[in-house]
């Protein structure tokens, strides 16, 4: 199985600064990697597809980048709703693997 | 809209079979550019993703869970069905269900979610 890393666990912020979480993957994945957003008690929500590809209806402060094995997630001026656990995913083969979730926090 | 729910019981015995039901509302479960799958989250942990189902029938499994886990799918109903067998207390979890767009791969819809309890 692939591994997918995600740093940091946890993240302390303010609203408007610009944050950015890390993912790294066992192998190359050349860009099949996904990050969803998950607020407490709801399912998660689909934010970047294909590592840099935004969903319809997402906000254009969120931003992926990366390529092979690290990918980012970068938020460029946080926002109160966007105070939540993220998660990426890798889509390059089954089973497909997801990290350990980053929880944003307000700081 | 697209909308999932899941359906089924919120309490299973140690050893016995977990079924879960997805019913799938604002388009055609029978869509050949989307897979549809199972995915799971325990109290405070990361996702798992359990398996996915083609229109076809054609079936996708995570190897971790392979020789307990059957999903089917009913395109007359659209709805497509989990069965997790001989389950202990680690399967309690919240189960989601989610549409899977093929090509590359990302859920794109999700259900809210159903959390399954394995108590005795």
């Amino acid at each position: 199985d692939i591994q997918m890393t995600q740093s940091p666990s946890s993240l302390s912020a303010s609203v408007g600064d610009r944050v950015t979480i890390t993912c790294r993957a066992s192998q190359s994945i050349t860009n099949y990697l996904v990050w969803y957003q998950q607020k407490p008690g709801k399912a998660p929500k689909l934010l970047i597809y294909a590592a840099s590809s935004l969903q319809s209806g997402v906000p254009s402060r969120f931003s992926g980048s990366g390529s092979g094995t690290d990918f980012t997630l970068t938020i460029s001026s946080l926002q109160p709703e966007d105070f939540a656990t993220y998660h990426c995913q890798q889509s390059y083969r089954t089973p497909y693997t997801f990290g350990q979730g980053t929880k944003l926090e307000i700081k | 809209q697209l909308q999932l729910q899941e359906s089924g019981p919120g309490l299973v015995k140690p050893s016995e079979t977990l079924s879960l039901t997805c019913t799938v509302a604002g388009d055609s479960i029978s869509s050949s550019t989307y897979y549809w799958g199972w995915i799971r989250q325990p109290p405070g942990k990361g996702l798992e993703w359990i398996g996915s189902v083609y229109y076809s029938g054609s079936t996708y499994y995570n190897p971790s869970l392979k020789s307990r886990v059957t999903i089917s799918i009913d395109t007359s109903k659209n709805q497509f069905s989990l069965k997790l067998s001989s389950v202990p207390a680690a399967d309690t979890a919240v189960y989601f269900c989610a549409r899977l767009h093929s090509n590359t791969w990302y859920f794109d819809y999700w259900g809210q979610g159903t959390l399954v309890t394995v108590s005795s």
